[in-house]
């Protein structure tokens, strides 16, 4: 059981670049999102799906994608990279019901320069 | 709008001693619940209590527990014999009970533990 996983750990890009952030979890959870961590602001709601095929924006959604295709799988992709975007990126998932836990990627640094 | 504030930025302890984070929340929810994580140097998010806001009893896990006081929108987290694998960033987050369950994080509290 790998919980949830992330790939790359970490990324370098140029301004402008294009990069897709994978988040995958093997839990069956049906709630999934992505955060990001900028230094002094805590985690902030980028995007989150309820399930497959239903997707929704969170509090900083400018400048990223998401789909969700599967229950498995939620990635995140940025089209135009700026380096406004260097953060630290947190997947995380849980389930619909019950405790309302979320369970947290290791994150991708990525840095824009 | 939902919001978390975790006015200690940084707080340190002599290890062994008990030391408590501070975070206050605002909300028209009457419906929520409350987390404390923990992340490390690692940087893996890890949970450490949850409060679910229709109890009353305040939440205790081993040596971490939590003073829930709802009127005044306030949860903090006490670590009894701090341990220096206790040193981390922790954070405080609310989650709505209904509709959209999406976590609000305070701005971090880092502790150290002095030995």
């Amino acid at each position: 059981n790998a919980g949830v996983t992330q790939t790359p750990k970490f990324q370098v890009l140029k301004t402008g670049q294009s990069m897709t952030l994978q988040c995958a979890q093997d839990m069956n959870h049906e709630y999934m999102s992505w955060y990001r961590q900028d230094p002094g602001m805590g985690l902030r709601l980028i995007h989150y799906s309820v399930g497959a095929g239903i997707t929704d924006q969170g509090e900083v959604p400018n400048g990223y994608n998401v789909s969700r295709s599967t229950t498995e799988d939620f990635p995140l992709r940025l089209l135009s990279a700026a380096p406004s975007q260097t953060s630290v990126y947190f997947c995380a998932s849980r389930r619909t019901s019950g405790t309302y836990e979320q369970y947290f990627g290791p994150g991708t640094r990525l840095t824009v320069t | 709008a939902q919001t978390v504030t975790q006015s200690q930025p940084e707080m340190s302890v002599q290890e062994a001693e008990t030391v408590t984070l501070s975070c206050t929340y605002d909300t028209s929810e009457s419906d929520y619940y409350l987390f404390w994580y923990k992340q490390p140097p690692s940087r893996q998010m890890i949970l450490v209590i949850r409060q679910e806001a229709y109890k009353q009893q305040n939440a205790t896990e081993n040596r971490f527990s939590v003073n829930f006081q709802k009127a005044a929108k306030s949860f903090s987290l006490k670590i009894s014999d701090s341990q220096l694998g206790d040193a981390a960033m922790y954070f405080c987050a609310y989650g709505r009970s209904q509709g959209a369950q999406k976590l609000v994080f305070g701005q971090g509290t880092r502790l150290t533990i002095n030995p």
